[in-house]
């Protein structure tokens, strides 16, 4: 079985600043990794997914992510962010035999100040 | 993009009462769908998987006579809470996929709020 880990429940920064969002996950075979975005009371918007090639992954909203095998982690990043960014944060794994059954982390809330 | 809606978005009900949530793709056709539910500041936890035209999948812990998922044509699942009790009241969220070659993508549906009072 597969699982997520979210180092970091609360993750607030001031506007414009960088953020990381971490996520590590273990798997005993080759997996798909994901970010989502839920804003309060919606449900969940796709950011960006890894299913193979490049390592570093770009979506929407100006997020990235990098894949790396090694470290089994999938880190979140954006250069800037803006207070529109504050959201919950949701990394997900799912085998790539399994039809897309997703395992999730335990979030990360992102506040971003003024 | 692909779109997932939930029908309805926030419902209140009384205890014992049963409550019937819609799910559907509208631009595409999910030949699987999923059912989560997400207590307050928790993350999502799967109850279910639904393949159109078969029995549903439930997860360990999960009553399945408790939470009836039909799956009877590939644009719409539905989620019945059968004898609703003030512990069931959550934000139940739906997703749909439909795996072209090795793409697999989960799209969301904007979620159910039930209140069981």
């Amino acid at each position: 079985a597969q699982s997520v880990t979210q180092l970091d429940s609360q993750v607030p920064v001031f506007e414009e600043a960088p953020v990381e969002l971490r996520c590590n996950y273990s798997s005993s075979v080759s997996v798909y990794l994901f970010w989502y975005v839920q804003y309060p009371n919606q449900g969940l918007q796709l950011l960006l997914k890894y299913l193979s090639g490049s390592t570093l992954v770009k979506g929407i909203n100006g997020f990235e992510a990098e894949f790396n095998k090694s470290q089994t982690s999938f880190h979140l990043r954006k250069p800037s962010v803006h207070i529109s960014d504050t959201a919950e944060y949701f990394c997900a794994v799912s085998k790539e035999t399994s039809g897309s059954r997703l395992t999730f982390g335990e979030g990360t809330q992102l506040t971003v100040n003024p | 993009g692909a779109v997932v809606s939930q029908h309805p978005s926030r419902v209140i009900c009384k205890s014992g009462t049963s409550v019937k949530i819609e799910c559907r793709s509208l631009d595409f056709q999910a030949t699987t769908m999923f059912w989560y539910r997400q207590f307050p500041k928790q993350s999502l936890m799967l109850m279910a998987t639904s393949n159109e035209g078969s029995k549903a999948t439930y997860e360990q812990g999960v009553e399945k006579d408790k939470f009836l998922i039909n799956h009877a044509s590939l644009t719409l699942s539905t989620l019945t809470v059968t004898s609703a009790h003030p512990e069931d009241s959550s934000f139940y969220i739906c997703s749909a996929s439909s795996p072209l070659g090795r793409e697999e993508t989960q799209y969301f549906g904007p979620g159910t709020r039930l209140l069981v009072l």
